[in-house]
């Protein structure tokens, strides 16, 4: 149900800055994840995603990482711009069993000033 | 590709009223949709997994007989929100599984305020 009082971790940061967003996973079993982007009044945008048996990947821009024996995923995001200023989700899956079915994280909200 | 929408987009109603949200995928089938919701400023909770000629399955704590969910065909998955009360205004989210369990597609969303 509704977490009362709850706010969403922010991180602020100079346009051209790498940024890193950083995210606590719960199940240790899961074995996918993804990093979501979503902008105000939007659904989540896919951004990149890493299997369990990866530590690192790397898109534009983009690379994320996972550090399974601390269940801890990361979002670096090179020369941010003021376009990527939203909130970001890490999202996990475990595959299989829960038919695809996605447990998300906190959040982060990245304002990106120019 | 790969393209979900959501109609309404917006939808105000009056408490004791009933309201119907649409999820569909536009140019791919799915067996499978979700349907989230999300508070302000928090994150995005599953509801429930609607599959398609089948009874949808609800996570624990969501009443099912509050949230309608029918998924009558691969392509479209309605929720309905039925004696709809002040709390239940959320921002409503679904996504639809694509051809790969872990690719699935979000749509836009429906903000839904009761008065």
């Amino acid at each position: 149900g509704e977490s009362v009082g709850l706010h969403l971790p922010t991180l602020s940061v100079q346009e051209g800055d790498n940024s890193i967003i950083n995210c606590a996973y719960s199940n240790s079993a899961s074995d996918y994840f993804i990093w979501y982007k979503q902008e105000s009044g939007k659904g989540p945008q896919f951004i990149i995603d890493i299997r369990s048996n990866m530590d690192k990947r790397q898109g534009q821009r983009v690379t994320v990482l996972l550090n399974k024996t601390v269940k801890h995923l990361s979002l670096q995001i090179a020369a941010t711009q003021p376009g990527d200023s939203a909130v970001y989700f890490c999202a996990e899956m475990l595959w299989g069993t829960s038919y695809g079915k996605l447990t998300f994280g906190q959040g982060t909200i990245l304002t990106v000033h120019p | 590709g790969a393209v979900v929408s959501q109609h309404p987009s917006r939808v105000i109603c009056k408490s004791g009223t009933s309201v119907k949200i649409e999820c569909r995928s536009l140019d791919f089938q799915a067996t499978t949709m979700f349907w989230y919701r999300q508070f302000p400023k928090q994150s995005l909770m599953l509801m429930a997994t609607s599959n398609e000629g089948s009874k949808a399955t609800y996570e624990q704590g969501v009443e099912k007989d509050k949230f309608l969910i029918n998924h009558a065909s691969l392509t479209l998955s309605t929720l309905t929100v039925t004696s709809a009360h002040p709390e239940d205004s959320s921002f409503y989210i679904c996504s639809a599984e694509g051809r790969e369990a872990y690719e699935q597609y979000f749509g836009p969303g429906t903000r839904l305020t009761v008065t």
